[in-house]
């Protein structure tokens, strides 16, 4: 069964850093492209970034929003994803979901999401 | 950027009803190369992940109900609820995949009337 488990969120003071994990099971991780999204507290859905398999290149792509703040890195050998968040502002408090494609391919699975609070 | 619309931002069906759902993006989503939509439709309930219902605008995904179905191509989808259950009230989202920035319509609240 495919399973998604985010880690590393919590509060943090804006201008910090925190990074996220996810690590996936049940699945051949380094086959897919893993996507990250986010939900401020009761707003939509708004996409973060994204990482290609290392088949496809393991290149990067962000939202504007997030560029030259974020990045995204992966370790296949022990499927896991990482969202690295520099330089946080409170407009980055949400709930953060990895997911198993969802960027220029199909979306195969949501992670159940991490909070990260950013306040002073 | 591609913008997602969706239309209406809630409704109220009863129960055993009809609920349909529209999507419009600001540009196509199709892809020529192998002639598929790239929309996806999601339900989220309250403290829940999205819960992924249809890809490639039509393709169920597996274990969701029948009762769930997509349509549409290029600009314009519909999801449509054949028979509403009280176990599908919640907000459903539209979102392309096509082209980076992914985007989402702002959700439509589907409620019991």
């Amino acid at each position: 069964e495919m399973q998604l488990v985010e880690s590393g969120g919590g509060f943090v003071q804006p201008g910090r850093s925190l990074r996220l994990s996810c690590r996936g099971s049940g699945f051949s991780f380094g086959d897919y492209a893993m996507s990250w999204f986010r939900q401020a507290p009761g707003k939509g859905l708004e996409w973060v970034g994204f990482i290609r398999s290392k088949a496809e290149g393991g290149t990067t792509e962000f939202a504007a929003s997030v560029k030259a703040r974020f990045t995204i890195s992966r370790d296949d050998s022990k499927s896991v994803a990482h969202l690295q968040m520099n330089s946080l502002e409170t407009e980055d408090t949400a709930v953060y979901y990895c997911v198993v494609g969802g960027t220029y391919v199909r979306p195969v699975y949501w992670g159940q999401g991490t909070l990260v609070t950013v306040s002073s | 950027d591609i913008v997602m619309t969706q239309s209406p931002d809630s409704l109220a069906v009863s129960l055993g009803e009809r609920a349909t759902i529209n999507c419009k993006s600001s540009q196509s989503v199709l892809y020529r190369s192998n002639n598929k939509n790239y929309l996806a439709w999601y339900q989220q309930k309250p403290g829940q992940a999205p819960k992924l219902l249809i890809y490639w605008a039509s393709t169920r995904e597996y274990g969701v109900p029948d009762r769930f179905s997509g349509s549409g191509s290029g600009t314009d989808f519909t999801l449509t609820i054949s028979s509403l259950q009280a176990e599908d009230v919640a907000v459903y989202y539209c979102q392309q995949f096509h082209t980076t920035p992914c985007s989402f319509g702002q959700g439509t609240k589907v409620e019991i009337k």
